[in-house]
Protein backbone atom coordinates (compact mmCIF):
# COMPACT_ATOMS: atom_id res chain seq x y z
CA UNK A 1 0.00 0.00 0.00
CA UNK A 2 1.35 3.32 -0.98
CA UNK A 3 1.49 6.11 2.22
CA UNK A 4 2.66 9.31 2.15
CA UNK A 5 3.50 10.10 6.40
CA UNK A 6 4.09 14.24 6.62
CA UNK A 7 5.30 15.75 9.29
CA UNK A 8 3.07 17.21 12.47
CA UNK A 9 2.11 20.43 12.57
CA UNK A 10 4.12 23.66 12.83
CA UNK A 11 3.72 27.00 14.32
CA UNK A 12 6.45 29.59 13.62
CA UNK A 13 7.01 33.22 13.95
CA UNK A 14 7.06 35.71 10.71
CA UNK A 15 10.72 35.40 9.30
CA UNK A 16 11.39 32.03 10.47
CA UNK A 17 12.21 28.82 8.71
CA UNK A 18 10.19 25.44 8.19
CA UNK A 19 10.93 22.31 6.88
CA UNK A 20 8.57 19.46 6.60
CA UNK A 21 8.92 15.84 5.84
CA UNK A 22 7.07 13.37 3.81
CA UNK A 23 8.25 9.94 4.25
CA UNK A 24 7.05 7.00 1.66
CA UNK A 25 6.36 3.45 1.69
CA UNK A 26 4.97 1.29 -0.50
CA UNK A 27 6.77 1.60 -3.71
CA UNK A 28 10.27 2.67 -5.14
CA UNK A 29 10.76 6.54 -3.92
CA UNK A 30 12.94 7.34 -6.90
CA UNK A 31 10.92 5.94 -9.75
CA UNK A 32 8.49 9.02 -9.12
CA UNK A 33 8.54 12.60 -8.69
CA UNK A 34 7.28 14.58 -5.10
CA UNK A 35 5.61 17.47 -5.38
CA UNK A 36 4.44 19.83 -3.04
CA UNK A 37 1.26 21.93 -3.01
CA UNK A 38 0.49 24.96 -0.61
CA UNK A 39 -3.33 25.22 0.24
CA UNK A 40 -4.34 28.20 2.56
CA UNK A 41 -7.25 28.35 4.38
CA UNK A 42 -10.05 28.49 2.46
CA UNK A 43 -8.49 29.01 -0.70
CA UNK A 44 -7.36 26.37 -3.79
CA UNK A 45 -4.58 24.10 -4.56
CA UNK A 46 -1.25 26.09 -5.43
CA UNK A 47 2.09 24.62 -6.64
CA UNK A 48 4.95 25.01 -4.87
CA UNK A 49 7.48 22.62 -7.16
CA UNK A 50 8.85 19.74 -7.26
CA UNK A 51 11.77 17.10 -7.12
CA UNK A 52 12.93 14.09 -8.91
CA UNK A 53 14.50 11.79 -5.79
CA UNK A 54 16.23 10.03 -8.63
CA UNK A 55 19.10 13.00 -9.02
CA UNK A 56 17.40 15.65 -6.61
CA UNK A 57 16.90 17.79 -9.72
CA UNK A 58 14.12 20.35 -8.35
CA UNK A 59 11.46 22.90 -10.40
CA UNK A 60 9.91 25.83 -8.49
CA UNK A 61 6.53 27.65 -9.00
CA UNK A 62 7.73 31.08 -9.87
CA UNK A 63 5.60 32.64 -6.88
CA UNK A 64 7.99 30.30 -4.55
CA UNK A 65 11.11 30.77 -6.05
CA UNK A 66 14.02 31.63 -3.93
CA UNK A 67 12.36 30.89 -0.73
CA UNK A 68 11.53 26.67 -0.95
CA UNK A 69 13.88 24.07 -1.16
CA UNK A 70 12.59 21.17 -2.03
CA UNK A 71 14.66 17.83 -1.66
CA UNK A 72 14.59 14.21 -1.44
CA UNK A 73 16.68 11.35 1.33
CA UNK A 74 17.03 8.45 -1.00
CA UNK A 75 18.27 6.80 2.12
CA UNK A 76 15.60 7.40 4.14
CA UNK A 77 12.63 7.65 1.35
CA UNK A 78 11.52 10.90 2.60
CA UNK A 79 11.14 14.01 0.70
CA UNK A 80 11.75 17.83 2.18
CA UNK A 81 10.23 21.01 1.53
CA UNK A 82 11.67 23.96 3.40
CA UNK A 83 10.29 27.19 3.54
CA UNK A 84 12.12 30.31 4.18
CA UNK A 85 11.37 34.09 5.35
CA UNK A 86 7.74 33.23 6.67
CA UNK A 87 4.81 35.76 6.48
CA UNK A 88 1.75 35.15 7.33
CA UNK A 89 0.24 34.63 3.74
CA UNK A 90 2.03 31.22 4.15
CA UNK A 91 -0.08 30.09 7.07
CA UNK A 92 -1.62 27.12 4.68
CA UNK A 93 -1.84 23.74 4.68
CA UNK A 94 1.20 21.60 2.91
CA UNK A 95 0.86 18.52 0.94
CA UNK A 96 3.28 16.46 -0.69
CA UNK A 97 1.78 14.32 -3.50
CA UNK A 98 4.15 12.07 -6.14
CA UNK A 99 3.32 11.55 -9.22
CA UNK A 100 1.29 8.56 -11.56
CA UNK A 101 4.45 8.75 -13.95
CA UNK A 102 6.38 11.03 -15.74
CA UNK A 103 7.09 14.49 -15.06
CA UNK A 104 3.79 16.18 -16.54
CA UNK A 105 1.44 13.26 -15.23
CA UNK A 106 -0.70 13.61 -12.45
CA UNK A 107 -0.81 12.85 -8.86
CA UNK A 108 -2.03 9.84 -7.86
CA UNK A 109 -1.04 9.97 -4.05
CA UNK A 110 -1.14 12.45 -1.48
CA UNK A 111 0.15 13.10 2.01
CA UNK A 112 -2.61 14.45 4.72
CA UNK A 113 -0.90 17.77 4.67
CA UNK A 114 1.05 19.21 7.28
CA UNK A 115 -0.70 22.53 9.01
CA UNK A 116 2.13 25.82 9.26
CA UNK A 117 1.12 28.53 11.30
CA UNK A 118 2.82 31.63 10.80
CA UNK A 119 1.96 33.87 13.68
CA UNK A 120 4.03 36.29 16.11
CA UNK B 1 -6.15 34.40 -10.43
CA UNK B 2 -5.33 30.85 -11.92
CA UNK B 3 -3.88 30.14 -14.93
CA UNK B 4 -6.56 27.47 -15.27
CA UNK B 5 -9.87 28.79 -15.20
CA UNK B 6 -12.77 27.00 -13.44
CA UNK B 7 -16.69 28.18 -12.46
CA UNK B 8 -16.45 29.05 -8.65
CA UNK B 9 -19.19 26.77 -7.75
CA UNK B 10 -21.94 24.35 -9.52
CA UNK B 11 -25.27 22.88 -7.97
CA UNK B 12 -27.58 20.33 -8.57
CA UNK B 13 -30.01 18.31 -7.13
CA UNK B 14 -29.57 14.33 -6.11
CA UNK B 15 -29.26 11.94 -8.62
CA UNK B 16 -28.86 14.64 -11.12
CA UNK B 17 -25.94 15.77 -12.92
CA UNK B 18 -23.34 18.18 -13.26
CA UNK B 19 -20.52 19.42 -15.74
CA UNK B 20 -17.30 21.33 -14.85
CA UNK B 21 -15.20 22.90 -17.29
CA UNK B 22 -11.48 23.95 -16.98
CA UNK B 23 -10.29 25.98 -19.79
CA UNK B 24 -6.30 27.01 -20.28
CA UNK B 25 -4.20 27.79 -23.01
CA UNK B 26 -2.28 25.80 -25.91
CA UNK B 27 0.76 25.58 -23.61
CA UNK B 28 -0.54 23.77 -20.52
CA UNK B 29 -3.93 21.87 -21.63
CA UNK B 30 -3.60 22.09 -25.21
CA UNK B 31 -0.42 19.67 -25.24
CA UNK B 32 -0.49 18.15 -21.81
CA UNK B 33 -3.05 15.35 -20.16
CA UNK B 34 -5.44 16.80 -17.79
CA UNK B 35 -6.49 15.41 -14.18
CA UNK B 36 -9.34 15.96 -11.95
CA UNK B 37 -9.04 15.89 -8.24
CA UNK B 38 -11.67 15.81 -5.37
CA UNK B 39 -11.32 17.17 -1.64
CA UNK B 40 -13.71 16.78 0.28
CA UNK B 41 -13.85 18.99 3.52
CA UNK B 42 -11.31 19.02 5.77
CA UNK B 43 -9.13 16.22 3.77
CA UNK B 44 -6.37 15.95 1.32
CA UNK B 45 -6.92 15.83 -2.54
CA UNK B 46 -8.07 12.87 -4.12
CA UNK B 47 -7.11 12.00 -8.33
CA UNK B 48 -10.48 11.11 -9.75
CA UNK B 49 -9.78 11.70 -13.45
CA UNK B 50 -5.74 11.05 -14.62
CA UNK B 51 -5.00 11.60 -18.64
CA UNK B 52 -7.95 13.26 -19.44
CA UNK B 53 -10.61 10.63 -19.27
CA UNK B 54 -9.33 7.78 -17.15
CA UNK B 55 -10.46 6.84 -13.66
CA UNK B 56 -8.39 4.95 -11.39
CA UNK B 57 -9.35 1.93 -9.66
CA UNK B 58 -12.14 2.56 -7.25
CA UNK B 59 -13.39 5.49 -8.92
CA UNK B 60 -17.20 5.34 -9.69
CA UNK B 61 -17.87 5.30 -13.47
CA UNK B 62 -20.24 8.20 -12.90
CA UNK B 63 -17.06 10.51 -13.02
CA UNK B 64 -15.76 10.72 -16.34
CA UNK B 65 -13.66 13.42 -18.13
CA UNK B 66 -12.95 14.99 -21.23
CA UNK B 67 -10.90 16.76 -23.23
CA UNK B 68 -11.13 19.15 -26.17
CA UNK B 69 -8.52 21.73 -27.62
CA UNK B 70 -7.80 24.06 -24.79
CA UNK B 71 -10.27 22.88 -22.58
CA UNK B 72 -11.37 20.04 -20.32
CA UNK B 73 -14.45 19.42 -18.61
CA UNK B 74 -15.85 17.02 -15.57
CA UNK B 75 -19.18 14.97 -15.59
CA UNK B 76 -20.42 13.32 -12.64
CA UNK B 77 -23.87 11.95 -12.84
CA UNK B 78 -26.22 10.36 -10.56
CA UNK B 79 -25.34 12.95 -8.05
CA UNK B 80 -25.07 11.97 -4.17
CA UNK B 81 -24.63 14.03 -0.74
CA UNK B 82 -21.68 13.23 -0.87
CA UNK B 83 -20.42 14.21 -4.01
CA UNK B 84 -20.65 17.69 -2.20
CA UNK B 85 -16.48 18.75 -2.48
CA UNK B 86 -14.18 20.94 -4.01
CA UNK B 87 -13.18 19.93 -7.43
CA UNK B 88 -9.46 20.99 -9.36
CA UNK B 89 -8.90 20.58 -12.77
CA UNK B 90 -4.67 20.12 -13.00
CA UNK B 91 -2.36 20.00 -16.02
CA UNK B 92 1.42 20.67 -16.75
CA UNK B 93 2.55 23.87 -18.87
CA UNK B 94 5.11 22.89 -21.07
CA UNK B 95 5.92 26.44 -21.34
CA UNK B 96 6.54 27.32 -17.91
CA UNK B 97 7.72 24.22 -16.97
CA UNK B 98 5.15 24.56 -14.07
CA UNK B 99 2.42 22.12 -12.53
CA UNK B 100 -1.19 24.27 -12.87
CA UNK B 101 -4.37 23.49 -10.53
CA UNK B 102 -7.57 25.76 -11.35
CA UNK B 103 -8.90 27.61 -8.99
CA UNK B 104 -11.34 24.97 -7.96
CA UNK B 105 -14.89 24.19 -8.05
CA UNK B 106 -17.33 23.84 -5.15
CA UNK B 107 -20.01 21.59 -6.06
CA UNK B 108 -23.38 21.79 -3.66
CA UNK B 109 -25.92 19.01 -4.16
CA UNK B 110 -29.29 20.78 -3.35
Amino acid sequence: EVQLVQSGAEVKKPGATVKISCKVSGYTFTDYYMHWVQQAPGKGLEWMGLVDPEDGEAYYAENFQGRVSITADTSTDTAYMELNSLRSEDTAVYYCAKTRGGLPTSLDYWGHGTLVTVSS
Amino acid sequence: QSVLTQPPSVSAAPGQQVTISCSGSISNIGNNYVSWYQQLPGTAPKLLIYENNKRPSGIPDRFSGSKSGTSATLGITGLQTGDEADYYCGTWDSSLSARLFGGGTKLTVL
